[in-house]
């Protein structure tokens, strides 16, 4: 099955600073790469995905690159604000055929003042 | 507002009862999950349903039970809680294996 590292475990920038986010996976059959963002006492929230078609994909200040090569995907987060700060959940699957989604362990991202 | 709707919020439990934390959802996807998450463990998979009337296990389905009678309902039933499953619960939701999932609130429960 498909196994997913995160790193790191926890991730501290300065407001306005860029903030990167890896994940590598195992399975080089998976197609899709979401990515979650969970505030405090809330519920995980897809806030940007990848499918192994394209190389990279923008949505305003978030960025995600993915290396098929390499089977490793990041987040990039852009001019970081104190709102950002989140644990933030990679995952990886092969979609169609029954797959789950498989997380990573998350990453704490504190954007400091 | 369409998503998926956990109860209890939240709940105390007293070791050795039987709880069943309920799932609804109004999205008509097929598969439905249930996850916990637990500090620096990230989301693990308890056990899955692909469609209704199906059922799997997932990465830590030992002490949990479910069921998928409908395409909207998906609760997951602890036979005799023991205080390792203290823990928060997600139940979610993809309109097809594999493909986006959506959380609800989910379910703190402590048991003591």
């Amino acid at each position: 099955g498909e196994n997913v590292e995160q790193h790191p475990s926890t991730l501290s920038v300065q407001e306005g600073d860029s903030a990167v986010i890896k994940c590598t996976y195992s399975d080089s059959a998976s197609n899709y790469f979401p990515w979650y963002k969970q505030e405090l006492g809330k519920r995980p929230q897809l806030i940007i995905d990848i499918r192994s078609n394209v190389g990279e994909k923008k949505d305003q200040r978030i960025a995600v690159t993915l290396n098929k090569t390499a089977k490793h995907f990041s987040l990039h987060i852009t001019e970081t604000q104190p709102e950002d700060s989140a644990v933030y959940f990679c995952a990886a699957t092969l979609t169609g055929g029954g797959n789950k989604l498989t997380f990573g362990t998350g990453t704490q991202l504190k954007v400091e003042l | 507002i369409a998503g998926i709707t956990q109860a209890p919020t939240s709940q105390i439990l007293a070791a050795g009862r039987r709880m069943t934390l309920r799932c609804t959802q109004d999205m008509r996807h097929n598969a439905m999950y249930w996850y916990r998450q637990d500090l620096g463990l990230g989301l693990r998979l308890i056990h899955y349903s692909n469609t209704a009337g199906t059922t799997g296990k997932g990465e830590v389905p030992d002490g949990y039970s479910v069921s998928r009678a409908n395409t909207d309902d998906f609760p997951l039933t602890l036979a005799s809680a023991v205080p390792s499953q203290t823990s928060v619960y997600f139940c979610a939701s993809s309109d097809y294996p594999g493909s986006t999932i959506y959380f609800g609130e989910g379910s703190w429960l402590t048991v003591v």
